[in-house]
């Protein structure tokens, strides 16, 4: 069965300092692995997908097959990237489905 | 104006009623997807479907129906056999594999 873990309910750091956000996957194929944001008041939103490679507003995630991890990064914390942040799972084949992890609570310090 | 949308967004309703929650989407998208969204417990996934006429049950289906007789309509009926139906419902829909996943604005559903 896949499963995504994410440790930390809530993580605070001050403005300009390094952010990582951590996930860990459990899944006998293999994983896409995404990163969801809720901004308050907001829909979920894609933040960014392993498959992409691709830094959105600073952030960064690279999957790590052997540790099983996705973990998002982002060298300077800004304010506004105070948000709920899911880490979500993509498996199934033909049956495709979409899991999530519990989500982390980013607050920014100012 | 293109997206998905879950109405009502507010639903209050007595214990042992069933109720239907409303997702549609207008983006062509194969995948639909229903998910319980509670404090500190993330997104569970209630049912999904890849496909017109065709379902899966998630993580935790007891207590929920489904079905997907048009593409762009997947509602949910949540049941009396739900033990703790009060909850935020989150509807997304996606084109399938691999693909980013939109979400409505959900629904609050309050059970009393």
């Amino acid at each position: 069965a896949q499963r995504v873990t994410q440790p930390e309910k809530l993580l605070s750091v001050f403005k300009g300092a390094p952010v990582e956000l951590k996930c860990n996957y459990s899944y006998s194929g293999s994983p896409e692995l995404f990163w969801y944001v809720q901004y308050s008041r907001q829909r979920l939103q894609l933040l960014l997908r392993h498959i992409s490679r691709e830094s959105i507003k600073g952030f960064t995630a690279d999957l790590n097959k052997g540790e099983t991890s996705f973990h998002l990064k982002k060298p300077f914390a800004q304010e506004e990237d105070s948000a709920m942040y899911y880490c979500a799972l993509g498996s199934g084949g033909s049956n495709y489905k979409l899991t999530f992890g519990k989500g982390t609570l980013l607050t920014v310090n100012p | 104006d293109g997206g998905i949308t879950q109405s009502p967004k507010y639903l209050f309703r007595k214990e042992g009623q069933n109720v239907t929650l409303s997702c549609e989407q207008n983006l062509n998208h194969d995948a639909m997807y229903w998910y319980r969204q509670d404090p500190g417990q993330g997104l569970r996934l209630i049912y999904y479907s890849q496909i017109v006429n065709d379902f899966q049950k998630g993580d935790i289906a007891e207590g929920y129906s489904v079905s997907r007789e048009k593409k762009e309509s997947f509602p949910l009926t949540v049941t009396s056999a739900q033990k703790n139906p009060t909850a935020f419902y989150l509807c997304a829909s996606s084109w399938g594999t691999g693909s980013e996943a939109f979400f409505g604005q959900g629904t609050r559903l309050t059970v009393v």
